[in-house]
């Protein structure tokens, strides 16, 4: 059964530094959304993309967290500079297409702890 | 703008007893509903999904759900419980916004079974 792939699983880092979060979604899915879990919550959307471009990228704090999908198959998201807030698990996940009602397929997560 | 609500954040229950799980939902249009299931450290995974047609969903592991559209309701049920349901679960709703769908995840409800 095909899966998102995501790395790293987990990642500790200081505040100030950089970290980057790398997905695979599942081969031939179109939409690609990038979420962050703060523990006890629901996930939340940071960035969704459609092939190449962003559809949806308003609730991404654009002045730290940058999220890129340059061929439209992998993407990477950055946190730069991290701070203590940004501890979270973040959720790469796919659908097969963008319009309502699609099966939206999670990966295991990248959990982040910043110290 | 949608919502969803899961009063319930934590429900505990035997083992072998039935259990419901309620998520109500607000919107201006159609709507397609979903209920996740989240193991400690994983991704979400699909249970069901209400995209139209009969107003009761079977999913995975035995869990069903009814779409109430009077009440805005979508909650999930399942008539014995096993340990391994032991888990968090969320509601979501997806709805169409200028092409592509926005799906929005309530706050989740975790089911605790009790031996």
């Amino acid at each position: 059964e095909a899966e998102v792939a995501q790395s790293p699983r987990y990642k500790i880092t200081e505040k100030s530094q950089a970290v980057a979060f790398w997905c695979d979604p599942i081969s031939g899915h179109a939409t690609l959304y990038w979420y962050r879990q703060i523990l006890g919550q629901g996930p939340e959307l940071l960035v969704q993309f459609q092939d190449e471009s962003v559809v949806d990228d308003s609730q991404l704090p654009k002045d730290r967290f940058s999220a890129e999908r340059l061929k439209g198959v992998d993407s990477t998201l950055k946190i730069q500079p991290a701070e203590l807030g940004d501890s979270a698990m973040y959720l790469c996940a796919s659908s097969l297409r963008t319009t309502e009602g699609n099966t939206i397929y999670f990966g295991e997560g990248s959990w982040l702890t910043v110290v | 703008a949608q919502s969803v609500t899961q009063l319930d954040s934590q429900v505990p229950v035997f083992e072998e007893a039935p259990v419901e799980l309620r998520c109500n939902y607000s919107s201006s249009v159609s709507v397609y509903l979903f209920w996740y299931v989240q193991y400690p450290n994983q991704g979400l995974q699909l249970l069901l999904k209400y995209l139209s047609g009969s107003t009761l969903v079977k999913g995975i592991n035995g869990f069903e759900a009814e779409f109430n559209k009077s009440q805005t309701s979508f909650h999930l049920r399942k008539p014995s419980v096993h340990i391994s349901d032991t888990a968090e679960y969320f509601c979501a709703v997806s709805e169409g916004a200028g092409g592509y769908q926005k799906v929005t995840f309530g706050t989740g409800t975790k089911l605790q079974v009790i031996p």
